[in-house]
């Protein structure tokens, strides 16, 4: 079946850029996901790529995605303290359809 | 985008009970999915629920255990039956987006 396989910790320091990757298997996904889930919180939707897209920038983040390796990268520029949560890569092969996430990376910024 | 009310946000029960989580969509969804998140770990699905019909369960869940409602386009339940500590876990529920899930806040539900 699908897998999506993310490194489970990051640590940066304040003011850095943090680079979050991914890979997954499905060579039929069409949409794939950054999802940010704070302590004690759900699952909130980051930004979205479209497979037919190498690249998406909405202001602090980039997502990168080379679909011949199957590999998707999150970037969070000069990242901050608030930064601090789970990201969750996730791929789907429709929009809203369902989706199998990774298992997520534990991303700490340090002041 | 939508936003869902979920609740509640955590409980703790007695093992041999059930309980029901609810989810409340600002808006008409045609999708609902709930999930089950182990601490640290990610997300399984259980079901996907459509209204009318009844729920499709992923492999390892069944009705009998995890019965879901879908009474309309806005709103869901599921209950999580004769509990056992093997239940402790967060439950999430989402909607399909425009793009993505919109997802509740989650139940953190511990069983004793």
């Amino acid at each position: 079946g699908e897998d999506v396989e993310q490194s489970l910790f990051l640590s940066v320091r304040e003011g850095d850029s943090s680079v979050i990757n991914c890979t997954y298997t499905d060579s039929s996904s069409t949409y794939l996901y950054w999802y940010k889930q704070e302590p004690g919180a759900g699952l909130q939707l980051l930004t979205y790529i479209f497979s037919n897209m190498d690249m998406k920038q909405d202001q602090r983040l980039t997502v990168l995605l080379n679909k011949k390796d199957k590999h998707l990268s999150l970037r969070i520029a000069d990242t901050q303290t608030g930064d601090s949560a789970i990201y969750f890569c996730a791929e789907s092969r429709t929009n809203a359809g369902k989706s199998t996430f990774g298992d997520g990376t534990t991303l700490t910024v340090k002041p | 985008s939508a936003v869902i009310s979920q609740k509640p946000s955590r409980d703790i029960c007695q093992r041999g009970t059930s309980l029901t989580i609810q989810c409340q969509v600002d808006s008409q969804v045609t999708m609902m999915f709930w999930y089950r998140q182990q601490p640290g770990q990610s997300l399984t699905l259980i079901a996907t629920a459509n209204q009318g019909s009844e729920a499709t369960y992923e492999s390892g869940f069944v009705i009998d255990k995890f019965p879901i409602s879908r009474p309309n386009l806005t709103f869901s339940t599921l209950t999580v039956s004769n509990m056992s500590p093997e239940d402790s876990s967060i439950y999430l529920c989402s909607a399909d987006d425009t793009y993505g899930y919109t997802f509740g806040s989650g139940t953190r539900l511990t069983v004793v």
